[in-house]
């Protein structure tokens, strides 16, 4: 398996509050991505990464913000957490081989965040 | 955006069945497809993935295909068995390095 973890697994907050959430990897893959998955929406892009410092947004980037200070650190901050942002997030991680043609992506394990 | 579609959403079979899973992308300039494989609670785990250059890809029991030019994919699942039983998902991976997920098929094999 990947050497991909988050943490935290579970955390429960309250509206208005900051988030963060911490993927870390072992692989020294370039890409690192963000994604929340939601009961009819499935996985939906939140940011990614492309390497230290880069990231770029995605599909629901409005409300979250991204850091990545490290090759192996990729944290998404709610800047102010609200319901709608109740989800399980997911890190992944996709390496850039052979030009970028062969981009196979594993996935962490998860955190389940509710707000109250 | 690039759509990702799967059907049927949900699929219960007897044990010992083959099956197909189905995976429809609009995007036609496709870098590559991957199949992954949820359980409960879980995170995604990777099955296999079909580079555009490729037709098709095993593991095992599993037997993916690419038809770039229809833009379908199809998960085969030969000899089924309980274990299976999980949420299959597709993705494909377009420009800008990002992937586009199907909402996924909800697999169900009875004993």
């Amino acid at each position: 398996d990947a050497g991909i973890t988050q943490s935290p697994r579970h955390k429960v907050t309250e509206t208005g509050t900051p988030v963060t959430l911490r993927c870390h990897q072992t692989e020294n893959h370039r890409y690192m991505y963000w994604y929340r998955q939601d009961p009819g929406h499935g996985l939906r892009l939140i940011h990614y990464s492309y390497g230290v410092k880069d990231t770029d947004k995605g599909e629901v980037s409005d409300g979250y913000s991204v850091s990545r200070s490290k090759t192996e650190d990729f944290l998404l901050t709610l800047e102010s957490a609200t319901s709608s942002q109740t989800s399980v997030y997911f890190c992944a991680i996709s390496a850039d081989l052979a030009g970028g043609i062969y981009n196979e992506q594993f996935f962490g394990p998860g955190t389940r965040l509710t707000v109250l | 955006k690039q759509e990702v579609t799967q059907i049927p959403a949900a699929l219960s079979v007897p044990e010992g069945e083959n099956l197909v899973l189905n995976c429809s992308f609009t995007d036609s300039a496709i870098y590559n497809l991957q199949w992954f494989r949820q359980d409960p609670g879980k995170g995604l785990t990777s099955l296999l993935l079909i580079q555009s250059s490729q037709r098709e890809q095993t593991s095992g029991r599993l037997n993916a295909s690419l038809d770039k030019s229809s833009g379908r994919s199809t998960l085969y699942i030969a000899a089924s068995q309980p274990g299976d039983s999980a949420t299959y998902l597709c993705a494909e991976l377009g420009e800008g390095n990002q992937f586009y997920f199907g909402t996924g098929t909800s697999l169900t094999v009875i004993p």
